[in-house]
């Protein structure tokens, strides 16, 4: 079974400071992907950005960045120079290769401060 | 093209009603998915299409009818719902190649059931 824990249910930023979401998996699987996707208030869910589990490399889209941890099974999200657009609830996800079940975390909602 | 649209965006049905939600995508993806999400949680998924087949169904209650008329487009037709049914329901898809599935969501069809 695969689970995903995100252990900060709400967290707040002031505006152009930089903060980090946490995030925590369990999977059994050798070969799997890791995505943090974001849902405004009352908008679209959309994903920010990627991690296949198979690459040393951590993931960057502009502002967002992860730290990937494979033994650990951690994967965090640090954003920088916060927007106020960035205000929305976070989902960190994991999907094993060859499996269409997504299984999401909590959520961690976040809220970017003028 | 790179959307999944979704209508309607609300919904107002009483529990003897039929009615069906609508899910479009243009994106050549050959899987679809149909989740329910409650405020401030993850969502739950419900069904997965992978070649207009039905792959997965997540025990889902018979007043929950869903239908792949062809690989574009997917529908969920309701039937005798009750009133904790009411929820955000997500259509997504996604290439639906083994190895890799990112899911892309649509903005959401949000139901209430008096």
């Amino acid at each position: 079974a695969q689970t995903v824990t995100q252990s900060q249910p709400e967290m707040s930023v002031q505006e152009a400071e930089t903060v980090t979401l946490s995030c925590t998996y369990d999977t059994s699987e050798n070969n799997y992907y890791l995505f943090w996707y974001k849902q405004p208030p009352s908008r679209q869910m959309i994903l920010v950005i990627r991690q296949e589990a198979y690459k040393q490399q951590n993931a960057t889209e502009n502002r967002f960045s992860v730290n990937f941890q494979k033994a650990a099974k951690s994967f965090s999200l640090k954003i920088s120079d916060s927007q106020l657009g960035d205000t929305a609830m976070y989902f960190c996800a994991q999907v094993g290769a060859g499996s269409y079940q997504l299984t999401f975390g909590k959520g961690t909602k976040l809220s970017v401060i003028p | 093209d790179t959307e999944v649209t979704q209508t309607p965006k609300h919904l107002v049905m009483g529990m003897t009603n039929k009615k069906s939600l609508k899910c479009e995508q243009h994106m050549g993806h050959r899987a679809m998915y149909w989740y329910k999400q409650k405020a401030k949680k993850p969502p739950e998924l419900m069904f997965v299409y992978s070649y207009e087949k039905l792959s997965i169904n997540e025990s889902v209650p018979s007043r929950f009818s869903p239908e792949c008329p062809n690989s574009s487009l997917l529908n969920l037709h309701l039937h005798a719902l009750q009133p904790e049914d009411s929820a955000l329901y997500l259509c997504a898809s996604s290439q639906g190649r083994r190895s890799y599935n990112e899911q892309f969501f649509g903005p959401g069809t949000r139901l209430t059931v008096l």
